[in-house]
């Protein structure tokens, strides 16, 4: 019963540097959503997608890119890595959009950039 | 985007006491949930609860809709439950949860 799995679990890049945070769901949901999370505060929406092919922008995208394949895996690039991205990023499924179902977090992902 | 303020910011407790946690919003919610994040970092869901009253063990949350506000409530904390309890809301039109900025408890023995 693995949920949402997310790898690597700490990285450490230096700034310049791109890689990518992979996310799976075995729970067959349709939506995927990835959060990241600053130091003592609440998680705010990088991107999400409502099943495969679509993706959209939340309220923090700058700097990110999305693709959505499959319905089981949402991974989150970052592309000329940055100080202000370093954070702890989680993602998140639901079986259907945020209104209206539970969502199921990862464990995170915590990054830093030097 | 919908404004989410938890209080208290910060609790410490004796273990074996109870806690009233509070969240409060400034829209209409088609959906709350709580979570608990460890000091692993790990989210754990808590309670899926848009209105009405669910309780799961020592821990029961109740969310009055129409006045816009969710409490959360531990009795006979322990130890296991330090970390930071999070209250997150979907506003009716929304597509993301806005989350507040947490109450960090502390259980000490």
């Amino acid at each position: 019963n693995a949920g949402v799995t997310q790898t690597p679990k700490f990285r450490i890049l230096k700034i310049g540097q791109s890689m990518t945070l992979q996310c799976t769901q075995d729970m067959n949901h349709n939506y995927m959503y990835w959060y990241r999370q600053d130091p003592g505060m609440g998680l705010k929406l990088i991107y999400y997608s409502v099943g495969a092919g679509i993706t959209d922008k939340g309220e923090v995208p700058n700097g990110y890119n999305v693709s959505r394949s499959t319905t089981e895996d949402f991974p989150l690039r970052l592309e000329l890595a940055a100080p202000s991205q370093t954070s702890v990023y989680f993602c998140a499924s639901s079986l259907q959009g945020a209104q209206n179902t539970e969502a199921f977090f990862g464990q995170g992902t915590r990054l830093t950039v030097v | 985007g919908i404004q989410v303020e938890q209080s208290p910011p910060d609790l410490i407790l004796q273990e074996g006491a109870n806690s009233t946690l509070r969240c409060n919003f400034s829209d209409s919610v088609n959906n709350l949930q709580w979570f608990h994040q460890n000091p692993w970092g790990q989210l754990i869901n808590l309670f899926y609860i848009p209105s009405g009253t669910k309780q799961n063990g020592r821990l029961s949350a109740t969310t009055v809709a129409t006045e816009r506000y969710s409490l959360l409530y531990i009795s006979s904390s322990q130890t296991t439950d330090s970390g930071v309890y999070f209250c997150a809301v979907v506003s009716y039109t929304g597509n993301q949860f806005y989350f507040g900025t947490g109450t960090s408890l502390t259980v000490i023995p």
